[in-house]
């Protein structure tokens, strides 16, 4: 079956330490997003990226780092830089490239990071 | 840019009553709209979207959502909720049409709650 698939579902990090959130998709969409969820703050786009290669940042992208090596990957790196970085993550993908989430965006189970 | 806003964090009801929730958008240009479904601990899944056409939108599960440009909002509407319609609901809003990449802008979420 066509998905995202996120790992781990739970991660715990000590603070200063980097870790590493994979998300993998097998369903050849172009476009992939990491999203960050708080609660009572809804959804914030933290990176996006549009074709392999290529990222840009989104709102809140301080603390983190991408990289798309390969069209079905877009791992995140949550760096001793982010102040807070305890939350639920999501990432997601979509078949448009530069025509943006105009058709249904598929989002993977997340990945609950907490600080410890 | 855009933002969404959902007015209500939190909607309990009876099961089998209706439900409407609410949300206004704001953008100074054309836009696709959307809601999405949340689950405990599980990512997003489209509910229904409204990119052009019928103002007047049906999705799975039972829910309906009319666009309204003048009043800029999207609510969602369901006639008879069950139990199993527990859950975090979240609009969004897309700008595809501004020359360069879209992303999806999400409010903040309401909470359904559905008691016997």
């Amino acid at each position: 079956d066509g998905g995202i698939t996120q790992s781990p579902k739970y991660l715990f990090r000590k603070e200063g330490q980097n870790v590493t959130l994979s998300c993998e998709q097998n369903l050849n969409h172009d476009a992939m997003y990491w999203y960050r969820q708080d609660p009572g703050q809804g959804l914030r786009l933290i990176y996006y990226s549009q074709i392999v290669n290529d990222f840009q940042k989104g709102d809140i992208a301080e603390g983190y780092s991408v990289s798309r090596e390969k069209k079905e990957s877009f791992p995140l790196t949550v760096t001793s830089a982010q102040k807070n970085p305890t939350a639920f993550y999501l990432c997601a993908s979509t078949p448009a490239g530069k025509g943006g989430m105009n058709t249904e965006a598929f989002f993977g189970q997340g990945t609950r990071l907490t600080v410890v | 840019a855009q933002s969404v806003t959902q007015l209500d964090s939190q909607v309990p009801v009876f099961e089998e009553a209706p439900v409407e929730l609410r949300c206004n958008y704001s953008s100074s240009v054309s836009v696709y709209l959307f809601w999405y479904v949340q689950y405990p601990n599980q990512g997003l899944q489209l509910l229904l979207k409204y990119l052009s056409g019928s103002t007047l939108v049906k999705g799975i599960n039972g829910f309906e959502a009319e666009f309204n440009k003048s009043q800029t909002s999207f609510h969602l509407r369901k006639p008879s909720v069950h139990i199993s319609d527990t859950a975090e609901y979240f609009c969004a809003v897309s700008a595809p049409n501004t020359g360069t990449a879209s992303k999806l802008t999400f409010g903040t979420g309401t909470r359904l709650q559905v008691t016997l």
